[in-house]
């Protein structure tokens, strides 16, 4: 089934303490995105990768690190996570040229900060 | 600045009614519109696509409408199921740059039995 996997679905942490989520698809797309939800701001772009090893920077990359070593996964990395980190995060991608159409999300992480 | 805005942020609805949501975008040129639907929790879902050319998209009971010119699309969601209770969202994708897709906020619909 072509999916975009994301994990772990739930994750609670203190403040400080580095986390990896991981985000993987294997419909061999080459654009893949990340975002952040919060309550009435809608999802806001974090960083995206074009395609392996081309990575930039979306709306809101402060306090976030991303790689694209591969094709299938892109991970997002906090170093140092904070309070206002706490959100739902979901991984996203496309073929490339297609990247407007038909994106294909992830179920969603729920990151608690605390 | 390329905006996304929604209306109304929620609705309730009678199981069977029909509804309008509506999306105003200030993006252009832009490249195409689509609405997703996106259950509590969840990954939004493509329900419809649309190119700047095109006026109106139809995917079962939901059906979406474009006017280029004055910027604004509706979803109509036609004899709705307690299934339809999601938040709808608006995406415009600019011409320039297919990476900077905007989202609008979102409209939460609630169907009641």
């Amino acid at each position: 089934e072509a999916q975009v996997t994301q994990n772990p679905r739930y994750l609670i942490t203190v403040t400080g303490k580095k986390l990896t989520v991981t985000c993987s698809q294997n419909m061999n797309h080459e654009y893949m995105s990340w975002y952040r939800q919060d309550p009435g701001l809608g999802l806001r772009q974090i960083y995206y990768s074009m395609n392996v090893e081309v990575t930039d920077k979306g709306d809101v990359p402060e306090g976030y690190k991303v790689s694209r070593k591969e094709k299938r996964n892109f991970p997002l990395i906090l170093e140092s996570p904070s309070p206002n980190q706490t959100s739902l995060y979901f991984c996203a991608s496309s073929f490339k040229g297609q990247g407007s159409y038909g994106y294909t999300f992830g179920s969603g992480t729920r990151l608690t900060v605390v | 600045k390329n905006q996304v805005e929604q209306s109304p942020q929620s609705l309730i609805i009678l199981e069977g009614k029909n509804c309008t949501l509506q999306c105003n975008y200030t993006v252009s040129p832009f490249s195409n519109l689509r609405w997703y639907k996106q259950d509590t929790g969840r990954g939004p879902v493509s329900l419809t696509i649309m190119t700047f050319s095109e006026n109106t998209k139809s995917n079962g009971r939901y059906t979406a409408t474009l006017d280029a010119d004055t910027k604004q699309s509706s979803l109509h969601i036609t004899a709705s199921q307690l299934s339809d209770s999601a938040s709808y969202i608006c995406v415009v994708s600019p011409y320039s740059s297919a990476s900077k897709i905007i989202f609008g906020s979102g409209t939460r619909l609630s169907i009641r039995p």
